[in-house]
């Protein structure tokens, strides 16, 4: 079954820097690739997706990258703010079963 | 809309015992699953349901654990006896299919603690 690695576990940036997480999965079937934000004691919620036939996608401060060949993919947050601090999973799912894989997640701590 | 609906959000238990997680998901969504996040750890599928049938239930314990989704709507999951290291928070979530791409919302999260 598909493997999602992630890292690094923790990330600490100053208010104003760039953050990046990088993931890397092993089924080369994987065409779906969400990032998840996670505050502390709420709901997983999707910030950013990225299918396979895309190599990067951007929305606002957020961007995601994805390189098929290295099966891997970053996410990469720019002019970062303390409201940013929460744990970042990656995610992967294979066509026609959307059996999501988690990384095991990044914290981020934005210092003001 | 109204997101994917859990309760109780909080529980504690001895071990041994037996507990029921309720979930209701988004309305019109065929797809629902239940994770299971240890403290720290990113969440695990335990089972997957299309409609009121089971697509994908690989990594559920079948010796001490359950989950229902009779109607097709709401599910639940069980855990019976219960061990130590079933503490984690256990989530529901749902897509509208199953078919990859489709967003999986999550609800707040049944949290567990057993003693």
């Amino acid at each position: 079954g598909e493997n999602v690695e992630q890292h690094p576990s923790t990330l600490s940036v100053q208010e104003g820097d760039s953050a990046v997480i990088k993931c890397t999965y092993s089924d080369s079937a994987s065409n779906y690739f969400p990032w998840y934000k996670q505050e502390l004691g709420k709901r997983p919620q999707l910030i950013i997706d990225i299918r396979s036939n895309v190599g990067e996608k951007k929305d606002q401060r957020i961007a995601v990258t994805l390189n098929k060949t290295a099966k891997h993919f970053s996410l990469h947050i720019t002019e970062t703010q303390p409201e940013d601090s929460a744990v970042y999973f990656c995610a992967a799912s294979v066509p026609n079963n959307n059996d999501m894989r988690f990384g095991a997640g990044t914290r981020l701590t934005v210092k003001p | 809309e109204a997101g994917v609906a859990q309760s109780p959000r909080y529980k504690i238990i001895e071990k041994r015992q037996s507990v029921a997680f309720w979930c209701n998901p988004i309305s019109g969504h065929a797809t629902l699953y239940w994770y299971q996040q240890i403290l720290g750890q990113g969440p695990k599928l335990l089972i997957q349901f299309q409609n009121n049938g089971v697509v994908d239930d690989s990594q559920l314990p079948k010796d001490r654990f359950s989950a229902e989704r009779l109607k097709g709507v709401d599910s639940t999951l069980k855990i019976q006896p219960a061990k130590l290291e079933d503490s984690a928070v256990y989530l529901c979530a749902s897509s509208f299919s199953r078919n990859s791409g489709n967003t999986i919302y999550f609800g707040e999260g049944s949290w567990l603690t057993v003693v």
